[in-house]
């Protein structure tokens, strides 16, 4: 199965609070964990990535949680500010093959002041 | 450090006609080169990927083609718009940009077709 489900589809947070953002697979033939964050009119940006062999990883305010036996992971966003108003969008990556990423249907976030 | 062009930024064109995108990346050899297409509030779609210069897979049958006559160049094509490709395209390229290879998009274009 090469889905990844992604939710919600939409979430309003207030300044300051923390928004979870959740995907999860079915291949486990997966080994590599993208998140991206678009802006409106722009192209998505890379914006953390982990893989299956660690349970957590932050980079400043952004952190991805992973549970390897659920085959689920997550983003948190600690100390949400109205500039991290955006779509995110998780992504599965099985390596090495030639075709794209395997992409979550994406999550519009709201930072409300 | 690698960059990717896409041009024009945005596109008006009457339904019926011809259409050429295009998509360059610097820094770079021999990467795998991607069309997406995103609609209103939705998701990425992927239209082609290509490994090399005049290979193109298609993931979704449609009115769209696209080459790749150069190792770092991908065109998008179409010979007769429609309404319903109006959309966000988005050009990637998968490569090493600091630690595991993955996937980095380009800026997009908007096309509306009218």
């Amino acid at each position: 199965q090469q889905q990844v489900k992604q939710s919600p589809q939409s979430l309003i947070v207030q300044k300051g609070g923390i928004p979870i953002i959740n995907c999860a697979y079915e291949n486990t033939a997966f080994d590599y964990f993208p998140w991206y964050q678009q802006f409106p009119g722009k192209g998505p940006a890379l914006l953390i990535a982990i893989r299956p062999d660690v349970s957590e990883k932050k980079e400043g305010r952004f952190t991805i949680s992973f549970n390897k036996s659920a085959k689920q992971f997550s983003l948190h966003i600690m100390d949400s500010q109205p500039g991290d108003s955006a779509t995110y969008f998780c992504a599965a990556d099985s390596g090495g093959g030639a075709d794209g990423l395997t992409f979550g249907k994406g999550t519009h976030l709201i930072i409300q002041p | 450090s690698q960059t990717i062009h896409q041009w024009p930024a945005t596109l008006v064109q009457p339904v019926g006609s011809p259409l050429s995108l295009e998509c360059t990346v610097e820094g770079t050899s021999n990467p795998n080169l991607y069309w997406y297409r995103q609609a209103a509030g939705r998701g990425l779609q992927l239209l082609f990927y290509s490994v090399g210069i005049g290979q193109i897979s298609s993931e979704v049958p449609q009115n769209l083609s696209a080459s790749r006559p150069q190792d770092r160049q991908f065109i998008l094509s179409s010979k007769k718009l429609l309404l319903s490709d109006s959309g966000f395209y988005l050009c990637a390229w998968r490569g090493k940009a600091g630690g595991r290879d993955t996937q980095y998009f380009g800026p997009g274009t908007r096309l509306t077709v009218l």
